[in-house]
C-alpha cells in the first residue's frame, strides 16, 4: 500500500522568511497531494492540493511542487506570519482508492 | 455554519464503558469518513461510507462500530472502552469516494480514558 514521509518534524523560521516541508510517497500511480493545516484544537483544513498532471502549484504565499520522477512533493510558504504556525500534513491518494495516506506532520512554528 | 460538526468536543469516561459519537455534515457530499489521531498528530482512517454504505473499513477492533443512518450523518459507537482508545477522533467528509476529493474536517473529540 501507500506510504507517505514527511520531513522535518519540527520547522522554526523567522517571521517573513521562506518555509519548505518535503514529502515523499511510494506508489508511482498515487495522482493526488493534498495539503492540510491543522491549528490547536481545531481539524485539518485543506490549505493547496496538486493533481500529478501538473508540476506545480500556488495560491499566494503557499506553493507546491510535484516531481513524479522522484516520487517527492514540497510545500513552500513564503513571507511567513505568525498565523501560519500550525502542524502541516501532506496526504497521498492512489486513483483505484477511496483513502487518502497521511505524513506524519510537521508541527512549524515562527518566530517573532 | 459549520460544515461539519462533532458531539461532543470532549468525552471523559472510565474504562470498560460504551460511547458514542455524532457527526453530521451539511455539505451535500456523499462520503463520510472517521480518523483517529494519537497523542504524536499520526491521522489514521478507521471507516468510510458512501451513501450510507461502508467502503472503507480499516484494521479497526470490533469494539468500534459506525452507522450511518443517511449520508449527512456517520455515528461511531466504541464498547468496553480501553486505555488505548484516548485520543482525538475526527470526522471528514467528501464529494464523493473517488479519488482526488478534497476532505473537509470536523474539529474533532477528544477522548480521555480514566
Amino acid at each position: 500500500g501507500e506510504n507517505v514521509e514527511q520531513h522535518p518534524s519540527t520547522l522554526s523560521v523567522q517571521e517573513g522568511d521562506s518555509a519548505v516541508i518535503k514529502c515523499t510517497y511510494s506508489d508511482s500511480a498515487s495522482n493526488y497531494f493534498p495539503w492540510y493545516k491543522q491549528e490547536l484544537g481545531k481539524g485539518p483544513q485543506l490549505i493547496i492540493d496538486i493533481r500529478s498532471n501538473v508540476g506545480e502549484k500556488k495560491d499566494q504565499r503557499i506553493a507546491v511542487t510535484l516531481n513524479k520522477t522522484a516520487k517527492h512533493f514540497s510545500l513552500h510558504i513564503t513571507e511567513t506570519q505568525p498565523e501560519d504556525s500550525a502542524v502541516y500534513f501532506c496526504a497521498a491518494q492512489h486513483p483505484s482508492a477511496s483513502k487518502i495516506i497521511f505524513g506524519s506532520g510537521t508541527r512549524l512554528s515562527i518566530r517573532p | 455554519d459549520t460544515a461539519v460538526s462533532q458531539t461532543p468536543k470532549y468525552l471523559v469516561t472510565q474504562m470498560g464503558n460504551d460511547k458514542s459519537i455524532k457527526c453530521e455534515q451539511n455539505l451535500g457530499h456523499d462520503t463520510m469518513y472517521w480518523y483517529k489521531q494519537d497523542s504524536k498528530k499520526f491521522l489514521k482512517i478507521m471507516f468510510s461510507y458512501n451513501n450510507k454504505e461502508l467502503i472503507i473499513n480499516e484494521t479497526v477492533p470490533n469494539r468500534f462500530s459506525p452507522k450511518s443512518p443517511d449520508k449527512a450523518h456517520l455515528n461511531l459507537h466504541i464498547n468496553s472502552l480501553e486505555l488505548g482508545d484516548s485520543a482525538v477522533y475526527f470526522c471528514a467528509s467528501s464529494p464523493t469516494s473517488i479519488t482526488d476529493q478534497p476532505q473537509h474536517f470536523g474539529d474533532g473529540t477528544r477522548l480521555s480514558i480514566l
